[in-house]
C-alpha cells in the first residue's frame, strides 16, 4: 500500500460542533504531518509528529487538536470551530529522514 | 529565514513549446528543493528532487546556487502538463517544507 488515505472526503460542520480528520499510511512511514491549504494558496504547515511524538507546531490555534495514537494513524480534532478555518486539510507522511513526503487527498470542511 | 518565491501565477504555452516554471529561494545554508505537481481532482505529488538530478515526465531542475534558483523546465510541453506547479524548500532536517505560491501551468493545443 503505497498511498497515504483521508477520511471523509467532506465534512460540514457548523462552529459549535466536534469532529475529527483521519489519516492513514502503510507504507511504514514514522513522520506525519497535517496541512491546511485555502484556495488557490500553497499548503501550509500545522503539524509534525515524529516517531509517535508531536516535534513541530505552527502556533496552531488550540481549536485545532492533533493526536498520533500509533505509527500508521494521524488524527487532528476539530472543536468550537470559525468559518474562516474552511479549507482543504491535508496530511502527507515521510521517512523521519526523508525528505520526499507523501500526501493524501485531503479533506474540504466547510465551517458553517 | 526560508522563503520560496514563484514569480509566475499563470503561466500558458502552446502544446509542443518550451516550457520554464521560475523559482527562487531564499536560505542561508544549504538546502533541499523540489517540484510538486497538483493536477485536476488530484492530490499533490513529487515531480522532482534536486538531489536526485533525474528527468520525470520530460521535466528537469537544476539548482543554481550563485542564483538561488530551481527553476523547472521541459523543452516540449505536453498538454497533459496542464497542472498546479509549487516549488518547495526543506532547509530544517526532513521535517519542514515551505511551499511557493504556485505556478498554474496551461498547456494550449
Amino acid at each position: 500500500d503505497t498511498e497515504v488515505t483521508q477520511t471523509p472526503k467532506h465534512l460540514v460542520m457548523g462552529m459549535t460542533n466536534k469532529k475529527s480528520l483521519k489519516c492513514e499510511q502503510h507504507m511504514g512511514h514514522r513522520a506525519m504531518y497535517w496541512y491546511k491549504q485555502k484556495a488557490k494558496k500553497p499548503p501550509e504547515l500545522m503539524f509534525v509528529y515524529s516517531y509517535e511524538k508531536l516535534s513541530i507546531n505552527e502556533s496552531v490555534p488550540s481549536r485545532f487538536s492533533p493526536e498520533c495514537p500509533n505509527s500508521s494513524l494521524l488524527n487532528l480534532h476539530l472543536h468550537a470551530l470559525q468559518p474562516e478555518d474552511s479549507a482543504l486539510y491535508l496530511c502527507a507522511s515521510s521517512h523521519p529522514r526523508a525528505y520526499e513526503q507523501y500526501f493524501g487527498p485531503g479533506t474540504r470542511l466547510t465551517v458553517t | 529565514a526560508q522563503r520560496v518565491t514563484q514569480p509566475e501565477k499563470l503561466l500558458s504555452v502552446f502544446k509542443g513549446a518550451p516550457v520554464e516554471l521560475k523559482c527562487n529561494y531564499s536560505y542561508s545554508g544549504s538546502p533541499e528543493l523540489f517540484w510538486y505537481v497538483q493536477y485536476s481532482r488530484q492530490r499533490l505529488q513529487l515531480l522532482l528532487r534536486h538531489i536526485s538530478r533525474e528527468s520525470i515526465k520530460g521535466f528537469t531542475a537544476d539548482l543554481n546556487k550563485g542564483e538561488t534558483s530551481f527553476h523547472l523546465k521541459k523543452p516540449f510541453a505536453q498538454e497533459e502538463d496542464s497542472a498546479m506547479y509549487y516549488c518547495a524548500l526543506n532547509g530544517q532536517g526532513a521535517q519542514k517544507l515551505v511551499f511557493g505560491q504556485g505556478t498554474r501551468l496551461t498547456i494550449n493545443p
